[in-house]
């Protein structure tokens, strides 16, 4: 069974940092693209980034310049570190598996997420 | 960026009932890279529709979508009281990959 668990959220100021981590088992990760997909409290979703089998990334523009998405094949994990974080930054950060090792762009399955709170 | 427009906000209907989900693109969606997801409270989304019309593991036959180019379709036939949720649509035919703002199904 595929399942993704994200950790690493928490609350931090404005202009911090924080760097969060998806553990991935159920399936052979090194063959599938990977994104991060965020969802602010009570809206809507947000695709944030994307990093390809081989490690080519994608970012939304909303973080572009401030985060970097990163993948250890070797241990299964994905990664997003946060830098100069806002508020508008807060939101459920949700990892997800891609359909192939090129990004498609389809999310299934997702994992639960972590929270990340921005506020002073 | 392809903006997607989603409505009705809301839908109240009876079990039994049909649900119609619309979702409008501000151009073309490529290939009919269009996917479906379904959300519950307290849990991520889950896929429900790719390629428009190709319904993903686990979801009766009552789910299908249809349509190309810039209008897209989410039919739910025989409603049933776990059909509660919150559907999104999303276009993965060109980045940024976006969703639409979201459909709630509520089952009277």
């Amino acid at each position: 069974e595929v399942q993704l668990v994200e950790s690493g959220g928490g609350l931090v100021q404005p202009g911090g940092s924080l760097r969060l981590s998806c553990a991935a088992s159920g399936f052979t990760f090194s063959n599938y693209a990977m994104s991060w997909v965020r969802q602010a409290p009570g809206k809507g979703l947000e695709w944030v980034s994307v990093i390809g089998g081989g490690g080519g990334s994608t970012y939304a523009d909303s973080v572009k310049g401030r985060f970097t998405i990163s993948r250890d094949n070797s241990r299964n994990f994905l990664y997003l570190q946060m830098n100069s974080l806002r508020a508008e930054d807060t939101a459920v950060y949700h990892c997800a598996k891609d359909l192939q090792w090129e990004p498609h762009g389809w999310f299934d399955p997702w994992g639960p997420g972590t929270l990340v709170t921005v506020s002073s | 960026e392809i903006v997607l427009t989603q409505s009705p906000g809301t839908l109240s209907l009876s079990p039994g009932e049909r649900a119609t989900l619309s979702c409008r693109a501000s151009q073309s969606v490529r290939s009919r890279y269009l996917a479906w997801y379904q959300q519950k409270p307290g849990q991520a989304p889950r896929l429900l529709v790719y390629g428009a019309s190709s319904r993903a593991t686990g979801f009766p036959d009552r789910f299908s979508g249809s349509g190309s180019g810039t209008d897209f379709t989410l039919s739910i036939s025989r409603l049933e009281p776990e059909d509660s949720a919150v559907y999104y649509c999303q276009q993965y035919g060109s980045l940024p990959w976006t969703f639409g703002q979201g459909t709630t199904v509520e089952i009277k």
